[in-house]
């Protein structure tokens, strides 16, 4: 079945260190989307790409980093930047052009310790 | 720049009652998609309904109809004889036609349906 992975489930995280979230679709879907959730709040983008070995910033993309070396994979690296990482991250995909939503992954909790 | 304001932070509703979650958006365009997306406690996002902006009939899909006023830029989710599966956060959403499908997420609505 097509669908979207995203690995781990849980994650922690020490101060400092970088962590790398992974998203891995088998749809072919064209386009990619990192969004954050914190706790009784919607859904902020951090990074999209549109096409393999592009990718644009969001709305928070600061102390995060992605790449897009396959049209399957998109992952998201949470930097030692990032001051408060711990939220719920969801990884999306749509197929350009077609305007019926994203399919989401089950998402990867970050906890920092 | 795109909005989204969903106004009721929590709402509640009698098992097999009917309930109206609110959404208004903001956008100059005139060609766009709206959706309404359901994150139960597994925190799955799961598309509930999809309305195009140039079609004035409302979606409906079984229990879950939508009251789209374009003018008004308001996109209401009315969920009919609510069930206790029902029970989720609820996100509004939309995206306009040139933005690459990218969705613009208002704040939620947290639904408990009680028995």
């Amino acid at each position: 079945d097509g669908g979207i992975t995203q690995s781990p489930k849980y994650l922690f995280r020490k101060e400092g260190q970088n962590v790398t979230l992974s998203c891995e679709q088998n749809l072919n879907h064209d386009a990619m989307y990192w969004y954050r959730q914190d706790p009784g709040q919607g859904l902020r983008l951090i990074y999209y790409s549109q096409i393999v070995n592009d990718f644009q910033k969001g709305d928070i993309a600061e102390g995060y980093s992605v790449s897009r070396e396959k049209k399957e994979s998109f992952p998201l690296t949470v930097t030692s930047a990032q001051k408060n990482p711990t939220a719920f991250y969801l990884c999306a995909s749509s197929i350009l052009g077609q305007f019926y939503g994203y399919t989401f992954g089950s998402g990867t909790r970050l906890t920092v310790v | 720049a795109q909005t989204v304001t969903q106004s009721q932070p929590e709402m509640s509703v009698q098992e097999a009652e009917t309930v109206t979650l609110s959404c208004t958006y903001d956008t100059s365009e005139n060609n766009y998609y709206l959706f309404w997306y359901k994150q139960p406690p597994s925190r799955q996002m799961i598309l509930v309904i999809r309305q195009e902006a140039y079609k004035q009939q409302n979606a409906t899909e079984n229990r879950f109809s939508v009251n789209f006023q374009k003018a008004a830029k308001s996109f209401s989710l009315k969920i009919s004889d609510s069930q206790l599966g029902d029970t989720a956060m609820y996100f509004c959403a939309f995206t306009v036609y040139n933005a690459g499908n990218m969705l613009t997420f208002g704040g939620g609505t947290r639904l408990m349906v009680k028995p």
